[in-house]
């Protein structure tokens, strides 16, 4: 059972949108920054999104995080059938003194 | 380019030890905070590890506490995860990555497979 709570899977068609929701709680996402990640199948993690809602160098705009209260979510425009990966939110847990993670959600581009 | 690259994984008996590397480079990694973050088959990430810029301080998930040790060789661009008293539950695909500013993490390795198994 992961700290923060995700969907299992998602799907879209291509050129939709799809949002991702991250739930956690006060000692986490409440009070510490969100980031999330992408894992093609077979490939490492990548990061898509830091500090809530920033994207690193090289991420395009068609991904943006957001947060409010406990609760983080991810948005995917003009999906594209390369999209469909793992995405996983993760951030710091004050009371575990830990980094936790979502269990993962499954895109899926139909 | 950015790179890190894990080595050291392979199939272990239960209580077994195992030494990972994470050889690194591309960057400045004597300035960088390192973690190791592990992935069993099939399920998602699990945060490990981690140790500061210098090694004078490190953190383990509750699920490794007591039986892993994380350290660095900044001469050598490397990570280290010492495994000890090895479970079948500590299975998995384990990551070196680096530490961005905010909790997250920028840069990933491709992995390397630990198995505990009989």
């Amino acid at each position: 059972q992961s700290v923060l709570t995700q969907p299992p899977s998602v799907s879209a068609a291509p050129g939709q949108k799809v949002t991702i929701s991250c739930s956690g709680s006060s000692s986490n996402i409440g009070n510490n920054y969100v980031s999330w990640y992408q894992q093609l199948p077979g490939t490492a993690p990548k990061l898509l999104v830091y500090d809530n809602n920033k994207r690193p160098s090289g991420i395009p705009d068609r991904f943006s995080g957001s947060k409010s209260g406990t609760s983080a979510t991810l948005g995917i425009t003009g999906l594209q059938t390369g999209d469909e990966a793992d995405y996983y939110c993760g951030t710091w847990d004050s009371s575990l003194s830990a980094v936790v993670f979502g269990g993962g959600t499954e895109l899926t581009v139909l | 380019d950015v790179q890190l690259v894990e080595s050291g994984g392979g199939v272990v008996r239960p209580g077994g030890s195992l030494r990972l590397s994470c050889a690194a480079s591309g960057f400045t990694f004597d300035d960088s905070a390192m973690n190791w973050v592990r992935q069993a088959p099939g399920k998602g990430l699990e945060w490990v590890s981690a140790i500061n810029w210098n090694g004078d301080s490190t953190g383990y998930a509750d699920s490794v506490k007591g039986r892993f040790s994380i350290s660095r060789d900044n001469a050598k661009k490397s990570l280290y995860l010492q495994m000890n008293s090895l479970r079948a539950e500590d299975t998995a695909l384990y990551h070196c990555a680096r530490s961005g500013p905010l909790d997250d993490f920028d840069i990933w390795g491709q992995g390397t497979m630990v198995t505990v198994s009989s």
